[in-house]
């Protein structure tokens, strides 16, 4: 049982390249979402998915996109990097809204440079 | 908007004391408050949670309480571990998978 995995762990991209940030979870949980870590500003939601078809914007999504094709996967596009997406980002999934526990990937660290 | 204060931002204990972590949260509808520990190089991870029809919890070593009048929710850990070194984050949610988290906590137990 991996539970949440992420993939890569590190990338440095060049401004205005695109790339996609892998999420899998083996768990069977319906909700899935993308936060951003930033220094001193804990973590934010950029999208978040309630289930295979369903997403919705979080707190900054703005340079994002998410798709959510099945359950077990929610990958997160940034379709033109910037510097300012320069982050460390994470992955979560929860079982229902009423189990609430959300489990973290190890994170991908993200440079555009 | 909706928000979580956390303080301190860093706090260094000496091994076998206590630490104390506080949040503060803006949205009267939140109704669960975890707290996520979270080590170098890896995802955060839940190590206790609160739902607001309770004032505290405990487990073993750790204990959050939480006052609903206040909007204020603590994390104690007493008895503190080299191990226990470390970011700490609190979060607040109304009952859903969406949680708005607080700035961390830094923090280190000297042995």
């Amino acid at each position: 049982n991996a539970g949440v995995t992420q993939t890569p762990k590190f990338q440095v991209l060049k401004t205005g390249q695109s790339m996609t940030l892998q999420c899998a979870q083996d768990m069977n949980h319906e909700y899935m979402s993308w936060y951003r870590q930033d220094p001193g500003m804990g973590l934010r939601l950029i999208h978040y998915s309630v289930g295979a078809g369903i997403t919705d914007q979080g707190e900054v999504p703005n340079g994002y996109n998410v798709s959510r094709s099945t359950t077990e996967d929610f990958p997160l596009r940034l379709l033109s990097a910037a510097p300012s997406q320069t982050s460390v980002y994470f992955c979560a999934s929860s079982y229902s809204a009423s189990n609430t526990e959300a489990f973290f990937g190890q994170g991908t660290r993200l440079t555009v440079v | 908007g909706e928000n979580v204060e956390q303080h301190p931002s860093t706090l260094s204990v000496q091994e076998g004391d206590s630490a104390v972590i506080k949040c503060t949260y803006s949205d009267s509808a939140s109704n669960y408050f975890p707290w996520y520990k979270q080590e170098l190089g890896k995802g955060p991870q839940l190590i206790i949670d609160i739902r607001s029809n309770v004032g505290e919890k405990k487990d073993q070593r750790i204990a959050v309480t939480l006052n609903k009048t206040a909007k204020h929710f603590s994390l104690h850990i007493t008895e503190t571990q080299p191990e226990d070194s470390a970011v700490y984050f609190c979060a607040a949610s109304r009952g859903t998978y969406k949680y708005i988290f607080g700035t961390g906590t830094r923090l280190k137990v000297l042995a």
